[in-house]
């Protein structure tokens, strides 16, 4: 089976503009996480959604922003890009409902530059 | 102070030796990760614990509630075993927080 998928790998905007990143969970897998990682820092969570609902938020800009389809993929947008938005953006997925502590599956990550 | 804190931030080590990397935590947790990072980005879950001890492999983590403190030990260290090894605990059952990582370098 397919594990966590992210699109696209890299990308490179300029400040100001809008980005759009992509992730697919595994196969089954209803509750998506996104997660920012800035270089030689640890993972900062920044949303959690289920069935299409946000579950969870942590401490970000209304500049983020995201959704999930009726097929559980999910999109996280951030607009008016700052240099400071310059990570790897991981999205994570797990089999439970986000109401358990259960294993979350990690995807490889987009990686975004703001120049 | 950070909510999650590990130690120590960076070891370097010969192959075979015995690791051992820590995890303190400063807040209510109902379970902790292990989680394993190489270089590109890749993260791997390696344990997801809320009491005891778990084994894998070469891998044994061990969590004490009542210290709020957490190990994850390697024996017979490999070059292979390379990687940031990240502690993150879980708030409550939607958000996790993170520790910095420890960056561990085994050599041939």
């Amino acid at each position: 089976d397919a594990g966590v998928t992210q699109s696209p790998t890299h990308l490179i905007k300029t400040r100001g503009q809008q980005v759009t990143l992509r992730c697919s969970p595994i196969s089954g897998h209803k509750s998506v996480s996104w997660y920012q990682q800035v270089l030689g820092q640890g993972p900062q969570f920044i949303f959690q959604y289920y069935e299409k609902e946000e579950r969870g938020r942590g401490n970000f800009p209304d500049r983020f922003s995201a959704r999930q389809f009726p097929n559980y993929s999910s999109e996280l947008n951030v607009n008016a890009l700052l240099l400071g938005d310059s990570a790897l953006y991981l999205c994570a997925s797990r089999p439970g409902t986000g109401y358990s502590t259960d294993t979350q599956y990690f995807g490889p990550g987009t990686r975004l530059t703001v120049l | 102070k950070n909510e999650v804190e590990q130690s120590p931030q960076n070891l370097t080590a010969q192959e075979g030796e015995f690791i051992t990397i820590n995890c303190s935590y400063s807040v209510g947790i109902s379970a902790l990760h292990w989680l394993q990072q190489h270089p590109g980005g890749g993260i791997v879950s390696l344990f997801m614990l809320s009491s005891g001890k778990k084994k894998h492999g070469r891998l044994i983590a061990t969590i004490n509630i009542q210290e709020k403190h957490s190990s994850l030990h390697i024996t017979a260290s490999h070059p292979r075993d390379s990687a940031v090894y990240i502690c993150a605990v879980y708030q409550g059952a939607q958000k996790l927080v993170f520790g910095q990582g420890t960056r561990l370098t085994i050599n041939p």
